[in-house]
């Protein structure tokens, strides 16, 4: 079975200051992907970053990078230099590449909050 | 930019209609997904597609259907809504080209039962 487990219900971080929102996983496909989305209060989904399982190095993408550890089953995000605008939630989400495991699931999500 | 799109946005409907939510995508992605989310909660997969002809049940147990009848459309239909059924419904599309392929996500309906 898979399973996105995210244990941190809310964060609050310092404008400008880096964060790291954890997200572990499980599942028993050998090939997957992982992917962060964020939610603002408008409710729209916005992809952030992707990493496959077999990728060699760490995704990053502006701001954004996962801290991708196989063999911890962690997929961390780290958002540099956080900005105001980056309070939402954000979404843990997995999705295999064979047979019954193509689909997509989220974890419960971590609600962000910057604070000038 | 994606073209992914749920009509209608906000629905407010009493017990016992009814109603068909609809979802396209003009992205020629085989993968379709629905999900069910409280405001700030977790989203529930309910329904999911691999192509036309092609659903599933999700990991939520739902009393919604669904159906897939062409590649761009991926409605979902409720034959008689109650209350519990007040939540945000979320339609995603995702393709095959390449592995890391994101999904898209609509704009999501609001559905109210009264």
């Amino acid at each position: 079975a898979q399973k996105i487990t995210q244990t941190q219900p809310g964060m609050f971080v310092q404008e400008k200051e880096a964060v790291t929102l954890d997200c572990t996983y499980d599942t028993s496909d050998q090939s997957y992907g992982l992917f962060w989305y964020k939610q603002p209060s408008s409710g729209e989904m916005i992809f952030l970053i992707y990493q496959g399982s077999y990728d060699e190095q760490n995704a990053t993408e502006g701001r954004y990078s996962l801290n991708f550890q196989k063999a911890r089953k962690s997929a961390n995000l780290v958002i540099s230099a956080s900005q105001l605008g980056d309070s939402a939630m954000y979404f843990c989400a997995m999705r295999g590449f064979s047979g019954g495991y193509n689909k997509l699931i989220f974890g419960a999500g971590t609600r962000l909050a910057v604070h000038p | 930019e994606a073209d992914i799109y749920q009509t209608p946005r906000y629905l407010v409907i009493g017990t016992g209609k009814k109603i068909t939510l609809e979802c396209s995508q003009t992205m020629g992605h085989d993968k379709m997904y629905w999900y069910q989310q409280d405001p700030g909660m977790e989203l529930h997969l309910i329904h999911y597609s691999y192509g036309v002809n092609s659903t599933e049940k999700g990991d939520l147990s739902s009393e919604s259907t669904v159906s897939r009848i062409r590649t761009e459309h991926f409605p979902l239909t409720l034959e008689s809504a109650r209350p519990s059924h007040t939540s945000q419904y979320l339609c995603a599309s995702s393709g095959i080209r390449g592995r890391n392929t994101e999904a898209f996500f609509g704009q999501g309906t609001r559905l109210t039962v009264v």
